[in-house]
């Protein structure tokens, strides 16, 4: 079965540059989440899209901006990047809003230097 | 995580031994409670979740109990194979979360041959 695809897979930038991460979901999924997770941490949501509308905003940076496309796949892009903003970047997709299983991807490594 | 408690932080066991690992959440309007499974660098795998109208959930060597009253949700592993080292994450969700998961802090599960 076709699971969720992260692009790039790993990712190295130098501070202050920017950097967009990109996510295609599960075919018929129109929901789409971003979470970061650095070292033994756990996953910490960011924002999420349902209907490529914004649907909920957490801890997310105001350096940071995400978006949902018409055909569904979602980009985070990344600005002024601190050193701090090295972690995987997961994102995860649902067939709604009203379907809490969440499909995760294999992750954008980010590390900035 | 921000609502969610999980216990133990480590656990180690013997093959073919049992293991639990338990959380507990404070939003009691949550009604979804999933648990993941995550090998070193990898992504978090859906394993098992379970459903506020529901009590109890199995899936071969893998259940999960919830008491809504007491807030607490538990993952039962039994005769455990070290395949089944990895860290271990519950969430909830659904509620007031529009979706996003809030994770607790994982389990490190190690099972020895």
């Amino acid at each position: 079965a076709a699971g969720v695809i992260q692009s790039p897979r790993h990712l190295i930038k130098e501070k202050r540059e920017t950097a967009t991460l990109k996510c295609y979901p599960i075919p018929r999924h129109d929901t789409v989440y971003w979470y970061q997770q650095g070292p033994g941490q756990d996953p910490q949501f960011l924002i999420s899209f349902y209907e490529k509308m914004q649907s909920d905003k957490g801890s997310i940076p105001d350096r940071f901006s995400a978006q949902q496309f018409s055909d569904y796949h979602s980009e985070l892009n990344m600005s002024s990047l601190e050193l701090g903003d090295s972690a995987l970047y997961f994102c995860a997709s649902s067939s709604g809003q009203g379907d809490y299983e969440q499909y995760f991807g294999p992750g954008t490594r980010l590390t900035v230097t | 995580g921000e609502n969610v408690e999980q216990h133990p932080s480590t656990l180690s066991v013997q093959e073919g031994d049992s293991a639990v690992i338990k959380c507990t959440y404070s939003d009691s309007a949550s009604n979804y409670f999933p648990w993941y499974k995550q090998e070193l660098g990898k992504r978090p795998q859906l394993i098992i979740d379970i459903r506020s109208n529901v009590g109890e959930k199995k899936d071969q060597r893998i259940a999960v109990t919830l008491n809504k009253t007491a807030k607490h949700f538990s993952l039962h592993i039994t005769e455990t194979q070290p395949e089944d080292s990895a860290v271990y994450f519950c969430a909830e969700g659904g509620g007031s979360t529009l979706g996003r998961l809030y994770f607790g802090r994982g389990t490190q599960l190690t099972v020895w041959p």
